[in-house]
């Protein structure tokens, strides 16, 4: 089955600055790639997806990039806010099979 | 236009006793997904369903669970003669059906704990 890792486990930035998050996967066969926020106590909450037949997406201050040749993927998040501090996970999936693979997670923490 | 919705939000059970989840999707999801997060770790698959249907079960551990999604009401994962082993965060998520997009939408969680 699929295999999601996911760097690095922990994440400290200085308000402003950017951040980065990168995860590798193993099925060449996925094709569906989100990241998910998730804060203290509360269930994951979509920040942005990216389909195989994509190379980059951009909402404002996140960006996904994908390299499918690598399989890797990667979420970076510029002009850093205290509010963006969370665990960020990213996932894989098969169109039509569905279930997502996780990675191990991300913790961000944003110093003001 | 509410989301996906869990309770209970919290459950404290001993050991042998039985949990059960209920799930409520987003409305006009037809499509539920349930997964296990363990502390400090990622979210991990258990069980896919549509309605009256299981289509993927891969992840459900082989005794002792079970998960419905009947025609009316909510999804339900069971959790029998429930040990320390099965505390763990219990999320769902939601999707419309196949065809749309593959995007799950998930609910804020039951935490299990397991005296």
């Amino acid at each position: 089955g699929e295999n999601v890792e996911q760097h690095p486990s922990t994440l400290s930035v200085q308000e402003g600055d950017s951040a980065v998050i990168k995860c590798t996967y193993s099925d060449s066969a996925s094709n569906y790639f989100p990241w998910y926020k998730q804060e203290l106590g509360k269930g994951p909450q979509l920040i942005i997806d990216i389909r195989s037949n994509v190379g980059e997406k951009k909402d404002q201050r996140i960006a996904v990039t994908l390299n499918k040749t690598a399989k890797h993927f990667s979420l970076h998040i510029t002009e850093t806010q205290p509010e963006d501090s969370a665990v960020y996970f990213c996932a894989a999936s098969i169109y039509n099979f569905n279930k997502f693979y996780f990675g191990s997670g991300t913790k961000l923490n944003v110093k003001p | 236009n509410a989301g996906v919705m869990q309770n209970p939000r919290h459950l404290v059970r001993r050991r042998g006793q039985e949990a059960r989840l209920r799930c409520s999707p987003m409305k006009g999801h037809s499509h539920v997904y349930w997964y296990r997060q363990l502390p400090e770790e990622g979210l991990k698959f258990m069980v896919y369903l549509q309605k009256e249907n299981i289509i993927d079960e891969s992840g459900m551990p082989k005794e002792r669970f079970s998960a419905e999604f009947p025609k009316e009401g909510p999804s339900i994962l069971r959790i029998q003669q429930v040990v320390r082993g099965d505390s763990a965060a219990y999320f769902c998520a939601s999707k419309p059906g196949t065809g749309s997009t593959d995007t799950q939408y998930f609910g804020p969680g039951t935490r299990l704990t397991v005296l």
